[in-house]
């Protein structure tokens, strides 16, 4: 069975500052990977995504994140925080035939911006 | 584009009621999804549809909760009758290649 680990449940980083958040994977197959963030009282809005290709991915709001199969993780990064990223962030993995079906969240990290 | 949009935003009804939610998938997508998000269980995957179909029902939790999408555009998930334990927030979401799920802002439930 898929799964997704986010071993961070709360970090907290001074603006400016750079930022990565851990993700984790389980998937016997070729996975499809996504970051995703939630702001308090919303919905969840794709940062990124990662299929196929170049393992390095970039998506909106400047994050970027790196699929590294030997260690089956898809950490995501970015270079300066600024205080509107203070949001949950969850990563998900989906299946080669059925990204829907199997798409399986992590249970979120939450991300805190001191000033 | 309009994104995926579900209704009503916030609800808080009494254990008993009956609760309907709606959604609005983007136009042209083909796949519908519900999902149901807990502090204790996170996001779930309760249902899914492809072209108004349902394929996988198995995370719906019990009989109380049914779900439906007559056409293409339109979408509910019921919860007859509602509980306490029910309170969460749904989110409705789609796609068109079964692979980036786009979604909704989600429905806030308090059953009281």
């Amino acid at each position: 069975a898929q799964s997704v680990t986010q071993p961070d449940i709360h970090i907290t980083v001074s603006e400016g500052a750079s930022l990565e958040l851990r993700c984790n994977y389980s998937y016997g197959a070729t996975p499809y990977l996504f970051w995703y963030v939630q702001s308090p009282g919303q919905g969840l809005q794709l940062l990124l995504k990662y299929f196929s290709g170049d393992t390095l991915v970039q998506g909106i709001k400047g994050f970027e994140a790196e699929f590294k199969r030997s260690q089956s993780s898809f950490n995501l990064r970015k270079p300066s925080v600024h205080w509107s990223d203070a949001a949950e962030y969850f990563c998900a993995v989906g299946g080669v035939t059925g990204g829907g079906n199997k798409l399986t969240f992590g249970t979120g990290t939450q991300l805190k911006v001191e000033l | 584009d309009a994104g995926v949009i579900q209704s009503p935003r916030h609800e808080v009804t009494e254990m008993g009621q009956e609760v309907t939610l709606r959604c609005k998938p983007i136009s042209g997508h083909d796949y519908l999804f519900w999902y149901r998000q807990t502090m204790m269980r996170g996001l779930e995957l309760l249902i899914y549809f492809n072209n108004n179909v349902p394929i996988d029902d198995s995370g719906m939790p019990e009989d109380r909760f049914s779900a439906k999408m007559p056409n293409a555009s339109f979408s509910t998930l019921k919860i007859q009758p509602s509980e306490p334990r029910d309170s969460a927030v749904y989110f409705c979401a789609s796609t068109w290649d079964d692979r980036t799920i786009y979604f909704g802002e989600g429905s806030w439930l308090t059953v009281v």
